[in-house]
């Protein structure tokens, strides 16, 4: 399967630029998409194809990379954006989602 | 307005078998697919499966000799059948709208999520 290895956790401050990397153990070309959970909900869609914007999620949000390396980045960060954030590939068989990174206030 | 509903018993014996239901609306399953996504207490995301649009259903190689997705028509709510339950299969169990856009395929829409425990 393919392993998606995203960093535990991050300690931001409002106003601040940050970017959350997602790396994959083999190639999933631009089958790379990002979801957003907070506690106690479901996970919500912000990034499709790697870098496309989901319908109706603020242009603060953005994505990059192909291949194996991956990038969402939330520029300013909000005290809303308070949650783990999901990666997920879709090139290979099967489905998978990396372990998540968890966003704090510093 | 698109909504899934997941629902099902919240407590299962281990070895006995899980049956969940996600309930549609607004969109067709013959041009959507859906699938099956659990979290353990905590932990990330594991894809379980998906009963695509056309009929027919894949699943994720690590469940696939305990699990069936199954539906009766197009408009048909969605079933779950995971046999032969662990302790640690328990979990918050979603259903997903899947979106496929040329070889992507991503979960544009969750439902709330059902939690299953497994326990004696």
């Amino acid at each position: 399967d393919t392993v998606l290895t995203q960093s535990p956790a991050l300690a931001v401050s409002p106003g601040e630029r940050i970017t959350i990397s997602c790396r994959a153990s083999e190639n999933v070309n631009t089958g790379m998409h990002w979801y957003q959970q907070k506690p106690g909900q479901q996970p919500k869609l912000l990034i499709y194809g790697a870098s496309n914007l989901e319908s109706g999620v603020p242009a603060r949000f953005s994505g990059s990379g192909s291949g194996t390396d991956f990038t969402l980045t939330i520029d300013p960060v909000e005290a809303d954006d308070i949650a783990t954030y999901f990666c997920q590939q879709s090139w290979n068989d099967p489905f998978t989602f990396g372990s998540g990174t968890k966003l704090e206030i510093k | 307005q698109v909504q899934l509903k997941e629902s099902g018993p919240g407590l299962v014996k281990p070895s006995e078998t899980l049956s969940l239901i996600c309930t549609v609306s607004g969109f067709s399953l013959t041009s959507y697919h859906v699938s099956w996504v659990r979290q353990p207490p905590g932990k990330g995301l594991e894809w379980m499966g998906v009963k695509w649009g056309d009929g027919s259903t894949a699943y994720n190689s690590a469940l696939k000799s305990r699990l069936s997705i199954s539906r009766d028509t197009a408009k048909s709510p969605v079933f779950l059948k995971m046999s032969s339950l662990k302790t640690e299969d328990t979990a918050t169990h979603y259903c997903a709208r899947g979106f496929l856009y040329i070889t992507e395929y991503y979960f544009d829409y969750w439902g709330q999520g059902v939690m299953v425990t497994v326990s004696s």
